[in-house]
């Protein structure tokens, strides 16, 4: 069974940083896209970025160029996101999905980041 | 980026509604495009790829359909356990976008 959990969100100040991780299980890690999708309190789904099998691409939305950076590790089976720089508009549940077929067709269950003094 | 706009934003029916949701993108995505459920505080499910592909487990009253700009997600008897947002996705170009979604209600 594919599995996904995302760890590491919490509160956070304006300005500080955090790493969110996402730990696979089910399937070849190493064989898969990976994303990070993110959703704002009571708003619509935001693609963040996304990384090839082997690391060796990545793309990210706009409004988090230069500030998120993704990885992976895929001797850990594990996604990251370093978020740093991080504004009030960070404020969102953070997914990480699995992509295929040029889909997310598996999602963890999501951790919740919180920018705030 | 591309742009992906859904319409209604929102829409009430009943059970047994032919229920449909259409997306359009700013610039032909080819069938670059997926529909996603989402139920309040959870993931959201991928339904169709690409366009018109049900993904697996998916009942077939969902159905997908279009290509370049307009899309449109069907149910055909809409269910109790439909009811939830729906949010199309473009996979065309290297940064993906989402619709805003598209809230069903029961009528």
């Amino acid at each position: 069974e594919v599995q996904l959990v995302e760890s590491g969100g919490g509160l956070v100040q304006p300005g500080g940083s955090l790493r969110l991780s996402c730990a696979a299980s089910g399937f070849t890690f190493s064989n898969y896209w990976m994303t990070w999708v993110r959703q704002a309190p009571g708003k619509g789904l935001e693609w963040v970025a996304n990384i090839k099998q082997d690391g060796t691409e990545k793309y990210y939305v706009g409004s988090v160029k230069g500030r998120f950076t993704i990885s992976r590790d895929n001797a850990k089976i594990s996604l990251y996101l370093q978020m740093n720089s991080l504004r009030a508009e960070d404020t969102a549940v953070y997914y990480c999905a699995r992509g295929s077929l040029g889909a997310d067709d598996y999602w963890g269950q999501g951790t919740l980041v919180t920018v705030s003094s | 980026d591309i742009q992906m706009t859904q319409s209604p934003s929102s829409l009430s029916a009943s059970v047994g509604d032919r229920v449909t949701i259409t997306c359009r993108a700013s610039q032909s995505i080819s069938n670059y495009l997926n529909w996603y459920q989402q139920k309040p505080g959870k993931a959201p499910k991928l339904l169709i790829y690409a366009a018109s592909s049900l993904q697996s487990g998916v009942p077939s009253r969902f159905s997908g359909s279009g290509s370049g700009t307009d899309f449109t997600l069907t149910i055909s008897s809409l269910q109790p356990e439909d009811f939830a947002t729906y949010y199309c996705q473009q996979s065309y170009s290297t940064l993906w976008t989402f619709g805003q979604g598209t809230k069903v209600e029961i009528k």
